[in-house]
């Protein structure tokens, strides 16, 4: 069964610094996909990023990248420059190929302090 | 992009009713959706998959005569919440895969709360 790890429930970060969120899994699957999804108040879930595992390069995305630590079982995302706006609830999830349902990390609440 | 619209967004019911609630793919096909469910500050956890054409698929620990699965159409997926109690008030949310590889696409979610 698949597990996903986030070990910090919140976190906090200065306007225009940078942040790195934790998150760890495991899986038995060797073709498997990792997420970073954002949650604000309105609940509705954003994808932030996606990392194929057979990829080696990380995934990068504007602000947001992943350092993907594949022997580790590590996916971590860093923020650069946050902005006021990156405030919300952080989700790791991972998902094995095909039309399979993710599972999630239990989250981090990211506060950004102006 | 793609867009999952799930309907209502909040709904308060009465103890012992039911409640239906829709989830729809508006410009694509989706054999299989799948339904999580939200308790505050908590993660998502799944509780069905919700296959076109065949029986839904539970997770350990949900009630399938409680909350009911029918995907009717490639297009649409209903959960229905029956005889709903106060502790199945909860946020519930949708997804259907799209793309290759699959990439999940939400509903909005509804927030029920039984009264």
């Amino acid at each position: 069964a698949q597990t996903v790890t986030q070990s910090q429930p919140e976190m906090s970060v200065q306007e225009a610094e940078t942040v790195t969120l934790s998150c760890t899994y495991d899986t038995s699957e060797s073709d498997y996909y990792l997420f970073w999804y954002k949650q604000p108040p309105s609940r509705q879930m954003i994808l932030v990023i996606r990392q194929e595992a057979y990829k080696q390069q990380n995934a990068t995305e504007n602000r947001f990248s992943v350092n993907f630590q594949k022997a580790a079982k590590s996916f971590s995302l860093k923020i650069s420059d946050s902005q006021l706006g990156d405030a919300a609830m952080y989700f790791c999830a991972s998902r094995n190929s095909g039309n399979t349902p993710l599972v999630f990390g239990k989250g981090t609440r990211l506060s950004v302090i102006a | 992009g793609a867009v999952v619209s799930q309907h209502p967004s909040r709904v308060i019911c009465k103890s012992g009713t039911s409640v239906k609630i829709e989830c729809r793919s508006l410009d694509f096909q989706a054999t299989t959706m799948f339904w999580y469910r939200q308790f505050p500050k908590q993660s998502l956890m799944l509780m069905a998959t919700s296959n076109e054409g065949s029986k839904a698929t539970y997770e350990q620990g949900v009630e399938k005569d409680k909350f009911l699965i029918n995907h009717a159409s490639l297009t649409l997926s209903t959960l229905t919440v029956t005889s709903a109690h106060p502790e199945d008030s909860s946020f519930y949310i949708c997804s259907a895969p799209r793309g290759v590889p699959p990439e999940a696409f939400f509903g909005q979610g509804t927030r029920l709360t039984v009264v």
